[in-house]
């Protein structure tokens, strides 16, 4: 079964920084490229960062650019997340994703965890 | 990247269809045929429900059909059953290994 579970920081002050992880199992991560999808409070779903497979191609969207670095750990089993320079606007639940190669839809989602963004 | 365009709702009651439309651009929607459909119950991860425009995951009923022209897709559900009543979100590639998801459709069963 594919497990993908989140974790790190649930409250930063404003200008600070978060690394987020996500753990993942159940299936042969190296092959697959990885996202972070997150979900302000009561809005939907917004497109962060992705991840190729072998960590060669990265991207941060334009909300995030210049604040965000994605990274993974293929040895570990791990997706990262860091952010900078945080704002209330970051405030989300933020989504760990794996994407499946040959349809590329965002097939598995993990739990989710919840970072907030306040003084 | 702009959200792409959904209706921020629609119903039906049981038993009829009811269609929710996504309207991109040609750097997205019409760009490519990456367009994947995915629903979300309250305090529920989103669950993908339609890939590549059209086709279904294992496990998704044959009621939901996606489909594409120019740079506006679709997701029509038919049969419309109480379980269905929850937010529908499109998704698309833009390119450079960039994704845009629409604003989301809250869908009402009667």
């Amino acid at each position: 079964e594919v497990q993908l579970v989140e974790s790190g920081e649930d409250l930063v002050q404003p200008g600070g920084s978060l690394r987020l992880s996500c753990s993942a199992s159940g299936f042969t991560f190296s092959s697959y490229a990885m996202h972070w999808v997150r979900q302000a409070p009561g809005k939907g779903l917004e497109y962060v960062s992705g991840i190729s497979s072998d960590g060669s191609t990265t991207y941060c969207a334009d909300s995030v650019k210049g604040r965000c670095t994605i990274s993974r750990d293929n040895s570990k089993n791990m997706l990262f997340l860091q952010m900078s320079s945080l704002r209330p606007e970051d405030t989300a639940v933020y989504y760990c994703v794996k994407r499946q190669m040959a349809t590329n839809g965002f097939d598995q989602w993990g739990q989710g965890t919840l970072v907030s963004v306040s003084s | 990247q702009s959200a792409l365009t959904q209706p921020r709702s629609v119903s039906g009651s049981p038993g009829q269809s009811v269609t929710i439309s996504c309207t991109g651009t040609s750097s997205d929607v019409g760009g490519y045929n990456y367009v994947s459909w995915y629903q979300q119950h309250p305090g529920k991860a989103p669950k993908l429900m339609i890939h590549e425009v059209s086709k279904r995951p294992s496990g998704v009923p044959d009621r939901f059909s996606g489909s594409k022209s120019d740079s506006t897709a679709s997701l029509t559900i038919s049969g419309l059953q109480a379980e269905d009543e929850a937010d529908y979100y499109c998704c698309s590639y833009a390119g450079g290994y960039s994704w845009v998801f629409g604003g989301g459709t809250k869908l009402t069963v009667l």
